[in-house]
């Protein structure tokens, strides 16, 4: 059971480039969710998915792509990297989205250096 | 000059000390809150939660406390050992927070001193 997987754990972008965080879980969870987390401040909300073919925003959607195609995986696309775009980005899974009590778990980090 | 939002509170406790480390949350309403440890480089893990039912719950080395009359929140480390080094942060739950009914906390840096 390895939980929640990130891939890359770093990547360094020029301004403009488009790539993908990849976001894999192997908890059968049907929420998951992106937040990106930068110095001094909390894990912000980019987009979430509470189960395969729906997602929806979250506090910080901007510059920010996602899908859900299967239960598994939830990808993030940076459309057109940005300076302000350089964060530390975390994938996480819960059971369920509303239900109080449901533990999120969350990936080990994607560091991402946008120039 | 120094850059307001980029520091964390910090907490530097001496080894086998305990710590205790506060959150205040923002609304009367969550019912779920949840202790996160982050160290260095990787992503949070869980730690403890508690549901608004409950005032206290212990788990292994540390205890959380809720007081609903003034939405705070506490985690007390037992006996503090160089491996809590560690950002800590609360989250809580509520149906109408965010997005997805998460609110995190910005945490605070625990510091072990030898």
């Amino acid at each position: 059971n390895a939980g929640v997987t990130q891939t890359p754990k770093f990547q360094v972008l020029k301004t403009g480039q488009s790539m993908t965080l990849q976001c894999a879980q192997d908890m059968n969870h049907e929420y998951m969710s992106w937040y990106r987390q930068d110095p001094g401040m909390g894990l912000r909300l980019i987009h979430y998915s509470v189960g395969a073919g729906i997602t929806d925003q979250g506090e910080v959607p901007n510059g920010y792509n996602v899908s859900r195609s299967t239960t598994e995986d939830f990808p993030l696309r940076l459309l057109s990297a940005a300076p302000s775009q350089t964060s530390v980005y975390f994938c996480a899974s819960r059971p369920n989205q509303g239900a109080a009590g449901n533990t999120i778990y969350f990936g080990e980090g994607s560091w991402l250096t946008v120039v | 000059g120094e850059s307001v939002g980029l520091h964390l509170p910090t907490l530097s406790v001496q080894e086998g000390d305990n710590s205790i480390i506060n959150c205040a949350y923002s609304n009367s309403a969550s019912d779920y809150f949840i202790w996160y440890k982050q160290e260095s480089g990787k992503g949070p893990q869980f730690i403890i939660d508690i549901r608004s039912n409950m005032d206290k719950r212990q788990g292994q080395r540390v205890t959380v406390l809720l007081n609903k009359t003034v939405k705070h929140l506490s985690l007390q480390i037992a006996a503090t050992q160089p491996g809590d080094s560690a950002v800590y942060f609360c989250a809580e739950n509520w149906t109408g927070g965010g997005a997805d009914g998460l609110t995190f906390g910005k945490g605070t840096h625990l510091i072990i001193q030898p």
